[in-house]
């Protein structure tokens, strides 16, 4: 399967700055997700971006299949954005098993 | 939708007991995906059930685990006996189809004493 890695490992931001997080991977996906797992543990869902580009308010994400990258920019930040980004992705035949990164902890600090 | 149900929220056993934890999808949803998440491993995918049927179960850890899905809205995944080695959240997910969107439930937080 292919392999996952996420940068920086850890973020500690003050409210309102901005991040960039970037995920590689070591071969061609066709499933890339971004994931935040808040405080209490839920997974939610933030991108699904094999390739391209997509934005959801504050939030947006890249990913350069050719280059083997994704990238999730985090703006204007806020305490609830703190928790555990993940991304995850598949690839070839076992396009139905993401194998996650270890994430990036980011802390918002008021 | 609801999106995917998991229950219990919270278990917490007796080493050598039966646990069996459950799952309701999305409506719709023709692939379903049990994970498992530790400190030491991580997220990592248990097995995958595709319109019902066991597609691949090569992440579960040994005889001790398995699972079913009996129907479209319905999967369950028993440990027998557990082991406090077993402690761990455990996610139950389910997308439209392979390769697309995954959305995950709140997870059960396997506690095994």
């Amino acid at each position: 399967g292919i392999q996952v890695e996420q940068s920086p490992p850890d973020l500690i931001l003050q409210e309102g700055a901005n991040s960039t997080l970037r995920c590689n991977f070591s071969d061609s996906v066709n499933n890339l997700q971004w994931f935040h797992q808040n405080p209490w543990g839920q997974l939610i869902n933030l991108f699904y971006i094999p390739s391209g580009t997509k934005q959801n308010g504050r939030l947006s994400a890249t990913t350069v299949a050719t280059e083997r990258y994704s990238l999730l920019y985090i703006s204007s930040s806020q305490t609830t954005d703190s928790g555990v980004y993940f991304c995850a992705g598949s690839s070839g035949g076992s396009n139905y098993k993401l194998t996650f990164g270890k994430g990036t902890l980011l802390t918002v600090n008021p | 939708d609801a999106g995917v149900i998991q229950s219990p929220r919270h278990e917490v056993t007796e080493m050598g007991q039966e646990v069996t934890l459950r799952c309701k999808p999305i409506s719709g949803h023709n692939s379903l995906f049990w994970y498992r998440q530790t400190m030491m491993r991580g997220l990592e995918l248990l097995i995958y059930f595709n319109n019902n049927v066991p597609i691949d179960d090569s992440g579960m850890p040994e005889d001790r685990f398995s699972a079913k899905m009996p129907n479209a809205s319905f999967s369950t995944l028993k440990i027998q006996p557990s082991e406090p080695r077993d402690s761990a959240v455990y996610f139950c997910a389910s997308s439209l189809d392979r390769g697309l969107e995954a959305f995950f439930g709140q997870g059960t937080r396997l506690t095994v004493v």
